[in-house]
């Protein structure tokens, strides 16, 4: 159980188009969705946190209008890379944050998803 | 500000050996504390979660402690496979907040 997909694995793209991932919880609804960034040899790094309904809160640093987040509903979340350039390459990453009965101190990953913006 | 260290050197073991992994953080009082494993180009696999009123906790192989007082946690692998080899992230979190990461420790255990 609590298993979290993310759609595409990997893509690659021209500088100056947007790119859009999907994250899906498949078998539990989701409170909140989170999305990270991970550079080589390096941590994950909080984007943003989103909640089904509401607007998505950027970690200081973050470009809102650069990064869209939707949280249509409580199994899907979805960041958009708008115009994006070949420093946006990097590794993004989701998790969920599950409804009761799940532990909701813990957060489940998605697979992740490679970008490279040539 | 909040900061996580974990071991920045990889650690190699030797198969049927214990793996120790340390987190320590700074300003910083976090309710849980959680262990994930990250394999080249995967996300984040949880393993362990630990209360901040909880000094250790197990799970099969793993074994978790959380010293409030030192601000550290060790992570312990019994009994290492090869297969145990991956990226080892400690994150810290409050009720309800984010997580947050530290850099990872790799683990190399050869058979």
């Amino acid at each position: 159980g609590a298993v979290v997909s993310q759609h595409p694995s990997w893509v690659i793209c021209k500088s100056g188009t947007s790119v859009k991932i999907e994250c899906r919880s498949l078998d539990f609804q989701a409170t909140t969705m989170f999305w990270y960034r991970q550079f080589p040899k390096q941590s994950l790094m909080l984007m943003a946190t989103s909640n089904e309904g509401s607007k998505a809160t950027y970690e200081q640093g973050v470009e809102k209008d650069k990064f869209l987040i939707n949280h249509a509903s409580l199994t899907l979340s979805t960041l958009t890379v708008t115009s994006a350039h070949p420093e946006d390459s990097s590794f993004y990453i989701c998790s969920a944050r599950p409804h009761f009965p799940l532990p909701q101190e813990t957060q489940y990953f998605g697979p992740g998803t490679r970008l490279l913006v040539l | 500000s909040q900061k996580i260290e974990q071991n920045s050197e990889a650690l190699n073991i030797q198969e049927g050996k214990t793996a120790t992994l340390t987190c320590n953080y700074t300003n910083y009082s976090p309710a849980y504390l959680q262990w994930y494993r990250q394999d080249p180009g995967r996300g984040p696999v949880f393993l362990l979660l630990i209360r901040e009123n909880e000094k250790e906790k197990r799970k099969e192989r793993l074994k978790v402690t959380f010293d409030t007082t030192l601000k550290q946690s060790l992570f312990h692998i019994t009994a290492s496979q090869p297969a145990d080899s991956a990226t080892y992230l400690c994150a810290l979190s409050n009720q309800g907040g984010k997580l947050i990461f530290g850099q990872g420790t790799e683990l190399s255990v050869k058979p």
